[in-house]
């Protein structure tokens, strides 16, 4: 079965220092990835999947298939990017089941 | 336009009742989901529907029932609340399947089963 991990539960780092939020998955074909962020009094919303190779809010995260990594990843970091974020994981032709890892805290302190 | 609608926001139930959460959607999508939170465990999906009079199961759907008989309505029943299932109940809808389309949450139900 496919999994998701976040590795870090709390990434603290200072406004302006970059970010780097990893992901890993489990999964021997070719998954479809996302990342969802939850900020505080919030609902948890998509913030960006690797199928559209775009940047959110400055955020961007590149699919390696060989380390299976979606890391998101962002040059420097903001006080309103304090939320909490979860990557995602969707198998083709699974008829739409989502995965989610256990999601990374993200603090901005100045 | 209120999106994704849960009630209630949060219940205590005791061992063996059942409840029923609901959740609504106004925005005619086609696909919603239930999903528990628990910590350390991330969001897993329980059931799912890409449609009127179509369900299906997720990853934990043990004791849980759910229906579609409208396209806005996508309640999940606890039949016997048992204490594992005490947990932050997230609803979720798309325009189509989530591969695609953004899945739109709701702000969630606490269920704490004594």
């Amino acid at each position: 079965a496919q999994r998701v991990t976040q590795p870090e539960k709390l990434l603290s780092v200072f406004k302006g220092a970059p970010v780097e939020l990893k992901c890993n998955y489990s999964y021997s074909g070719s998954p479809e990835l996302f990342w969802y962020v939850q900020y505080s009094r919030q609902r948890l919303q998509l913030l960006l999947r690797h199928i559209s190779r775009e940047s959110i809010k400055g955020f961007t995260a590149d699919l390696n298939k060989g380390e299976t990594s979606f890391h998101l990843k962002k040059p420097f970091a903001q006080e309103e990017d304090s939320a909490m974020y979860y990557c995602a994981l969707m198998v083709t032709g699974t008829a739409s089941k989502l995965t989610f890892g256990t999601g990374t805290r993200l603090q901005v302190t100045l | 336009n209120a999106g994704v609608t849960q009630t209630p926001k949060f219940q205590v139930l005791k061992t063996g009742q059942s409840m029923t959460l609901q959740c609504a959607q106004d925005m005619n999508h086609e696909y919603m989901s239930w999903y528990r939170q628990d910590p350390g465990m991330g969001l897993r999906l329980i059931h799912y529907s890409v449609g009127a009079g179509i369900t299906d199961q997720g990853e934990v759907p043990n004791g849980y029932n759910v229906s579609r008989s409208t396209t806005e309505d996508f309640p999940l029943r606890l039949l016997s609340a048992a204490p594992s299932q005490t947990s932050v109940y997230f609803c979720a809808s798309s325009r189509g399947q989530p591969s695609n389309q953004p899945q739109h949450f709701g702000d969630g139900t606490r269920l704490s089963i004594l």
